[in-house]
């Protein structure tokens, strides 16, 4: 059980837009640290895609972009892409734990 | 060309050792922090360690503390990973990733830019 809570799965028809929630608590999002977003195609390495809540690194689409509120954060695709079909994680720093923390992860399919 | 290229995986036995290498190209090895993460089959990322530019500081997961022991040599631009007293939930690919911005293990991060294609890891009897 991972200690910052993604949904398994979402889906969406190609040019829509679909959010994909990272939740967590008082000692890591809840308490100010930042999260980063990684897209993992199938048997590749993952590559970072959203830095320090919202930024996006060179590269990376704007159709891409996060959010973060109180305990937990967002990551958001507009225009969906046949190409965005990728697993998703969420990371963030925990202090009850002193060390990073991954979401489980979430299978994005575009129909 | 950034790249990060993992070595020294295999199948071991439980209770038996490993070290894996990381050899970094491309870049000011020792302007960054380094981790080490791990994707057991079917599952999802898992941070493993972290260690700081000069070696100063290092972090462990709670399920490799006191097993693994995470290290640098900034003059082989190499990262390496001592896995003692592995268990069959050792079992992973295990990939070395790059600190975006920052040169500790765990503040100012800006995430893992950089990340090698892992090398596998399986304890089995």
């Amino acid at each position: 059980q991972s200690v910052l809570t993604q949904p398994p799965s979402v889906s969406g028809a190609p040019g829509q837009r679909v959010t994909i929630s990272c939740a967590g608590s008082s000692s890591n999002i809840g308490a100010g640290y930042d999260v980063h977003w990684y897209q993992q195609v199938p048997r590749t390495a993952p590559k970072l895609l959203i830095y320090v809540n919202n930024f996006r690194p060179s590269g990376v689409p704007d159709r891409f972009s996060g959010s973060k509120s109180g305990t937990s954060a967002s990551l958001a695709i507009t225009g969906l892409q046949a190409e965005d079909e990728a697993d998703y994680y969420c990371q963030s720093y925990d202090s009850s734990l002193s060390c990073w923390v991954f979401g489980g992860g979430t299978k994005l399919t575009v129909l | 060309e950034v790249q990060l290229v993992e070595s020294g995986g295999g199948l071991v036995q439980p209770g038996r050792s490993l070290r894996l290498s990381c050899a970094a190209s491309g870049f000011t090895f020792d302007d960054y922090g380094m981790h080490w993460v791990r994707q057991a089959p079917g599952k999802g990322l898992e941070w493993v360690s972290g260690i700081s530019w000069n070696s100063g500081s290092t972090g462990y997961a709670d399920s490799v503390k006191g097993r693994f022991t995470i290290s640098r040599d900034n003059a082989k631009n190499s990262l390496y990973l001592q896995m003692n007293s592995l268990r069959p939930e050792d079992t992973a690919l295990y990939h070395c990733a790059k600190d975006r911005y920052s040169s500790s293990w765990y503040t100012n991060s800006h995430g893992m830019d950089v990340w090698g294609q892992g090398t596998t890891v399986t304890v089995s009897s």
